[in-house]
């Protein structure tokens, strides 16, 4: 079974510039969510998708951060425009919910230094 | 609030036993996960612990004490390559599968 893909993985732009990553959830998970670390620190939820729809998004900075999800598979975040406390790395999991244990799995993450 | 406690840094020797604690506030519980994470790599799930009591699965077992917040990830046998850092992220409330992680844990094994 493939593994949650994501792209790029490594990204480098000046501040005010506008960036976007990409995921694809292992097949089959019908919930996605978006991460992010920083350096030392544990993953902190920025939004979470059943489907289509955005179920969670309390913690997405939503006056520079958006995704969407349309067909329900793929995804994408989007920052605009960056800042330079937007470096840190950003991960996209995904999980079965009808799993007894629900487990989210982990993509290698993109990591994004602003400059 | 939320808050997950765990050690920032341990080390230990190859072939040595190491446990890593973690202790958890968290405004509901609906189980327990242990990640392990590589430098520059996903988290890869370890374990899942919802009841009291100790998981076993090969080299690696976790316990549960929802009485005391509190759980431990144990590592047996330590190989060079187990040094990476270790997540603990606790299930809360809501009926739904949000994850509070803790900062981790870096354990670097020695020869």
């Amino acid at each position: 079974e493939a593994g949650v893909v994501q792209s790029p993985r490594y990204k480098i732009i000046e501040k005010k510039q506008p960036v976007a990553f990409w995921c694809n959830p292992i097949s089959g998970h019908n919930t996605l969510y978006w991460y992010l670390q920083n350096l030392g620190q544990g993953p902190e939820l920025l939004i979470r998708y059943e489907n289509e729809e955005a179920v969670d998004d309390s913690q997405l900075p939503k006056d520079r951060f958006s995704a969407e999800r349309l067909k329900g598979v793929d995804s994408t975040l989007k920052i605009q425009p960056a800042e330079l406390g937007d470096s840190a790395v950003y991960l996209c999991a995904s999980s079965r919910r009808t799993s007894e244990t629900d487990t989210q799995y982990f993509g290698p993450g993109t990591r994004l230094t602003v400059l | 609030g939320q808050n997950i406690d765990q050690p920032t840094e341990m080390t230990a020797t190859e072939g040595a036993i190491v446990q890593i604690n973690c202790t958890y506030q968290t405004s509901g519980f609906n189980g327990l996960f242990w990640y392990q994470q590589h430098a520059g790599e996903a988290p890869t799930f370890l374990s899942y612990n919802v009841l009291d009591g100790l998981e076993e699965k090969g080299r690696f077992s976790s316990f549960l004490s929802r009485s005391k917040g509190y759980s431990y990830l144990l590592l047996k046998e330590l190989q060079m390559k187990d040094s990476a850092s270790y997540l603990c992220a606790v299930k809360g409330a809501g009926g739904y599968n949000k994850l509070i992680f803790g900062a981790g844990t870096r354990l670097a094994v020695h020869p």
